[in-house]
């Protein structure tokens, strides 16, 4: 099977912009969390989306949001960005409830 | 809600030693434990993972051992080599509302040849 897959890989954008990064699951996975990394707070949970319902949220302010499709891709969509919102963004795709497979990331740097 | 603390932020072994790395978790209710290792530039990879109701578990040089009461698992890797060195996350899983990993702040392993 293909393994998951974020486009695009790197963005640049700047202060104000919005932005939205998607993310194909594993065939057959339903469940797509996203994860934003940064050297600073390394590996945070933005939220979970599962049969294109938002199950869980972690603590990110509502510039923050994301959306799942009925196929199961998803996209996450960051607005009035900031120049802290500079990170790897990852999702992962499950099968299971709990087993996470991560997508290579988007890179993406506010300036 | 979750914690999870690791130990130590780096560490340095010759090729062919033992590393170890320790997490402790703070939610009781959490019951799945995976570990993550990723490259430079590249995504993170699940090596192993361990479910609450087993004590340790265990593929080839890498093994994960659990203590419930204690709320810590541990990753040990046998015999290292070159190829090991790699950041090294754990993470908890905590099931209140769906599928969200909590992660340790990560361990940079170094392995000299």
């Amino acid at each position: 099977k293909a393994g998951v897959t974020q486009t695009p890989r790197y963005l640049i954008k700047t202060r104000g912009q919005q932005v939205t990064l998607s993310c194909s699951p594993i065939s057959g996975h339903r469940s797509v969390s996203w994860y934003q990394q940064t050297p600073g707070q390394g590996l945070q949970f933005l939220f979970e989306y599962f049969s294109e319902t938002q199950r869980n949220k972690g603590n990110f302010p509502g510039r923050f949001s994301g959306r799942q499709f009925s196929n199961s891709r998803s996209e996450m969509n960051v607005s009035t960005l900031e120049l802290g919102d500079s990170a790897l963004y990852l999702c992962a795709s499950s099968f299971t409830e709990e087993t996470q497979y991560f997508g290579p990331g988007t890179r993406l740097l506010v300036l | 809600g979750e914690n999870v603390e690791q130990h130590p932020s780096t560490l340095s072994v010759q090729e062919g030693d033992s590393a170890v790395i320790k997490c402790t978790y703070s939610d009781s209710a959490s019951n799945y434990f995976p570990w993550y290792k990723q490259e430079l530039g590249k995504r993170p990879q699940l090596i192993i993972d361990i479910r609450s109701n087993v004590g340790e578990k265990k593929d080839q040089r890498i093994a994960v051992t659990l203590n419930k009461t204690a709320k810590h698992f541990s990753l040990h890797i046998t015999e290292t080599q070159p190829e090991d060195s790699a950041v090294y996350f754990c993470a908890a899983m905590t099931k209140e509302y769906g599928n969200k990993l909590v992660f340790g702040a990560g361990t940079i392993l170094r392995v000299k040849s």
